[in-house]
């Protein structure tokens, strides 16, 4: 079975800092899929990022990247000049790349970002 | 189209009380999952469609819980004989089919909360 871990409960810094969540999992599959998820305050969950473990490239969308080590099984979230809307909940999430596609989500870490 | 949603976004039942919850995917989406997510933890997962055959359940799913997606449509889950242990949020989350890719997006919901008491 597969395991994802968040080893940071909560996380805080000022507006425009830069911010690095942590992930690490656990799998013996050799293809899949990793994902940030944020869910805001009393609001659903959406994407942040996704990368595919065949891909070396790390994935990047705008303010936010991942460093994906796959031999360490480690994948964590840089937020760069992070913005007040960024406060949220961030989960790590696993997906294998057949079957139902089920997500494994880590325990979540807190974020918030301080005026 | 607006998106996932679920009804009702709040729950209270009382212990032993059956309830309910209802949640409409994004249209044409094929695959459909309910997640449970209790305060302070990650959502987890408790069973799949594929348009309307279940597919895979959770060892979480105990037989108090069963889950329809008729017509592979809307889908509901109920839980009989709640107890206090059932308190969370449940998710649903659509991903339309992969049409040759290895991968679909999921899109959640808002979420249903329930509170037994």
């Amino acid at each position: 079975a597969q395991t994802v871990t968040q080893s940071q409960p909560e996380m805080s810094v000022q507006e425009a800092e830069t911010v690095t969540l942590s992930c690490t999992y656990d799998t013996s599959e050799s293809n899949y899929y990793l994902f940030w998820y944020k869910q805001p305050p009393s609001r659903q969950m959406i994407l942040v990022i996704r990368q595919e473990a065949y891909k070396q490239q790390n994935a990047t969308e705008n303010r936010f990247s991942v460093n994906f080590q796959k031999a360490a099984k480690s994948f964590s979230l840089k937020i760069s000049d992070s913005q007040l809307g960024d406060t949220a909940m961030y989960f790590c999430a696993f997906m294998k790349t057949r079957g139902a596609q089920k997500l494994v989500f880590g325990q979540g870490t807190r974020l918030t970002i301080n005026p | 189209d607006t998106g996932v949603s679920q009804d009702p976004r709040h729950k209270i039942t009382k212990r032993g009380q059956n309830v309910t919850f209802r949640c409409d995917p994004i249209s044409e989406h094929n695959r459909l999952y309910w997640y449970r997510q209790t305060l302070g933890q990650g959502p987890e997962f408790l069973t799949y469609f594929q348009n309307e055959a279940q597919l895979e359940k959770s060892r979480l799913l105990s037989d108090r819980f069963s889950a329809e997606r008729p017509k592979g449509s809307f889908s509901t889950l109920e839980i009989q004989r709640t107890e206090q242990g059932d308190s969370a949020m449940y998710l649903c989350a659509s991903s339309p089919t992969g049409q040759g890719t290895a991968y679909d997006e999921q899109y959640f919901g808002p979420g249903t909360r329930l509170t037994v008491t």
